[in-house]
């Protein structure tokens, strides 16, 4: 009962490198969230996924890319790193459309991802 | 903007006393959600409320609901020091199909042994 799995958990970049930040499911769930946490912000949305193939923007969506080729991964990419980016990113899941009502969407979450950006 | 809004930013309590959190949001919602986490750990849920009901019941949990003010408040009777973690709301926002789970700054619960 893996859940949800992020990786890495640790990395550093360089200013203007990229990199992409994995997320896996495995309780067949349809939708699919990628957060960042700072200090005092609060967990700000950066995109989100209703479904396979589909993306869609949350609060903080600039600079970083998404895609969801397959239900149980869900990919955070950074395309040109900037020091701004510096956080800890989280990932999550939710409902599960053949075992709860849409209403009853509790989210998963992974462990996190700690992202320095130099 | 962040649609949930928690109250106090942060509250220390002696072991065995109850705390209160409060939830301010700001749109219709299907349900809200609390969520606990631990220092450098990812965010557990502890109980959802759905936009129909006023009251909900988990163990040491008791969490209301004020659709007319747009509020929530959640309640942990008989603290310990375990308790100790942020606490968060989050609100799943009426707006069509989709589902887009939006989250509080947080509050830093502190239980004192």
């Amino acid at each position: 009962n893996a859940g949800v799995t992020q990786t890495p958990k640790f990395r550093v970049l360089k200013t203007g490198q990229s990199m992409t930040l994995l997320c896996a499911q495995d309780m067949n769930h349809e939708y699919m969230y990628w957060y960042r946490q700072d200090p005092g912000m609060g967990l700000r949305l950066i995109h989100y996924s209703v479904g396979e193939g589909t993306t869609a923007k949350g609060e903080v969506p600039d600079g970083y890319n998404v895609s969801r080729l397959k239900k149980q991964n869900f990919l955070l990419g950074l395309e040109s790193a900037a020091p701004s980016q510096t956080s800890v990113y989280f990932c999550a899941s939710s409902y599960n459309a053949h075992k709860v009502s849409r209403w009853n969407t509790e989210a998963f979450f992974g462990q996190g991802t700690r992202l320095t950006v130099v | 903007s962040q649609q949930g809004e928690e109250d106090p930013q942060a509250l220390s309590i002696q072991e065995g006393e109850n705390a209160t959190m409060n939830c301010s949001y700001k749109t219709s919602i299907n349900n809200l959600q609390w969520y606990r986490q631990n220092s450098g750990r990812g965010l557990v849920h502890l109980i959802l409320i759905r936009s129909n009901e006023r009251e909900k019941h988990s163990g040491r949990l008791r969490v209301t609901l004020d659709t007319s003010k747009k509020s929530s408040s959640l309640l942990i009777t008989a603290s310990r020091a375990a308790d100790t973690a942020s606490y968060f709301c989050a609100t799943d926002a009426v707006g069509g199909a989709n589902s887009k789970l939006t989250f509080g700054k947080g509050i830093t619960l502190s239980v004192r042994p």
